[in-house]
């Protein structure tokens, strides 16, 4: 069984799109994450969510917004696309506590147009 | 501020040798430390972190990392390099100052020759 999985795996579209990712863990953890990876691979921490709070990296764009319809799922909107929006998205989720590994999806590879 | 370093874009070791893979940080207080593995086209996977006691931890696929505290580094090693080692390779720390997210090292691709 896949412990974290992404859908879908690839995803192109046109600037100004509205789209959505969904993540969902099957691992029974209390937190989950969205990181995005760029070109040249840096990572960097979109959002951190658990069933008490909701962190959000202060450089991320209003556009994106996470939705949790429940503690295995962490879907990623993301409103009027833009070129620079193109990455790999990798969804994470480990459990509570700060000595916890995270655990990640096999990423979606977001392309704009 | 919290940092976390990864001095060398690229490591090329011959199949067979001993590899190291460096990694520094700047944290206040007790570091937490990680390091994870991504292959081609693949998510992230966790190899091992340190967080108490012995220096040196033991993780997957067998590699090891030696924590030093004085140098404040945690070098990620193997005694005997694989072709299938190669992949690019992150060292991380818990930031304690933001809700103890990860601080993630900019990566470094490990590439091992037959």
């Amino acid at each position: 069984d896949t412990a974290v999985s992404q859908t879908p795996k690839y995803l192109v579209t046109q600037m100004g799109n509205d789209k959505s990712i969904k993540c969902e863990q099957n691992l029974g953890h209390d937190t989950m994450y969205w990181y995005k990876q760029d070109s040249k691979k840096f990572l960097k921490i979109m959002f951190s969510y658990n069933n008490k709070e909701l962190i959000i990296n202060e450089t991320v764009p209003n556009r994106f917004s996470p939705k949790s319809p429940d503690k295995a799922h962490l879907n990623l909107h993301i409103n009027s696309l833009e070129l620079g929006d193109s990455a790999v998205y990798f969804c994470a989720s480990s459990q509570a506590g700060q000595v916890a590994e995270q655990y990640f999806g096999p990423g979606t590879r977001l392309t704009v147009t | 501020a919290q940092s976390v370093a990864q001095p060398e874009d690229q490591v090329n070791v011959a199949e067979g040798n001993p590899l190291t893979v460096k990694c520094t940080y700047s944290v206040s207080g007790n570091p937490y430390l990680f390091w994870y593995v991504q292959y081609p086209n693949r998510g992230l996977q966790f190899l091992l972190k340190y967080i108490t006691g012995d220096n040196l931890v033991k993780g997957s696929y067998g590699f090891e990392a030696e924590f030093n505290k004085s140098q404040t580094s945690f070098h990620l090693k193997k005694p005997s390099a694989l072709v299938s080692d190669s992949a690019l390779y992150f060292c991380a720390v818990r930031n304690l100052d933001s809700n103890y997210q990860l601080i993630w090292g900019a990566g470094t691709k490990l590439i091992i020759k037959p």
